[in-house]
């Protein structure tokens, strides 16, 4: 498996254009999640999911940050407008079942990351 | 969520052990105790977690104190790849989130 895989790695835009992160997790996984950091807050949980359902969005900071995941291979995080404090590196992550069915939400899996910078 | 305490930062040579301490004073009956680490520029990676016992794997071993106030990690040989920012974390069976705090900072001379 090739693992988390997040698009794109770096994203440069100008303050108030719609941002999207993309984000593909192992197959077979049926949790995900999104996290930002920042050397002021460190890694922050955003949302995370199950079977594609939000569990809990408590971490989104304002309105202007919305995820979805429309089917168990895809999710986005977006972010409109954009502002020069969203600048972050953001994290996806997955997890799920063991190969013997036992629950392993225990360890996730993370992606490799999308900085992104808002002038 | 529980609360855990880690040292900033730790130094370590090459070939020797190391041993990242964690206290968790408020964990629960319920808490699993997890390690990950985050090599420079990439993503956290999980390196072990445990309940009550003692656990290992290629990667580590996790000593946990007898009232699980405690814990600690222990790289049996760093290497200069284990230099790291080692997280230790407390989840609830029921809520599969993890929160990550501050961690302790590795590093590892030759």
């Amino acid at each position: 498996d090739a693992g988390v895989i997040q698009s794109p790695r770096h994203e440069v835009t100008e303050m108030g254009q719609e941002v999207t992160l993309r984000c593909k997790p192992i197959s077979g996984h049926d949790y995900l999640f999104w996290y930002r950091q920042t050397m002021m807050r460190g890694l922050e949980l955003l949302i995370y999911f199950n079977n594609n359902v939000p569990i809990d969005d408590s971490g989104m900071p304002e309105d202007r940050f919305s995820a979805k995941m429309p089917n168990a291979s895809f999710s986005t995080l977006k972010i409109q407008p954009s502002e020069p404090r969203d600048s972050a590196v953001y994290f996806c992550a997955s997890s799920g079942l063991s190969p013997s069915g036992a629950r392993s939400t225990d360890t996730q899996y993370f992606g490799p990351g999308t900085r992104l910078t808002v002038l | 969520d529980a609360k855990t305490t880690q040292p900033n930062s730790m130094e370590s040579n090459e070939e020797e052990p190391v041993h990242l301490p964690c206290n968790h004073s408020t964990i629960s009956g319920t808490d699993y105790i997890h390690w990950y680490r985050q090599l420079p520029s990439q993503g956290p990676e999980y390196v072990i977690h445990g309940l009550t016992s003692n656990v290992n794997n290629r990667m580590a071993s996790l000593a946990i104190a007898e009232d699980r106030k405690s814990s600690t990690l222990i790289l049996h040989r760093a290497t200069l790849r284990d230099a790291a920012v080692y997280y230790c974390i407390l989840s609830d069976y029921n809520t599969d989130k993890l929160i990550f705090g501050t961690g302790t900072r590795l590093q590892v001379f030759p």
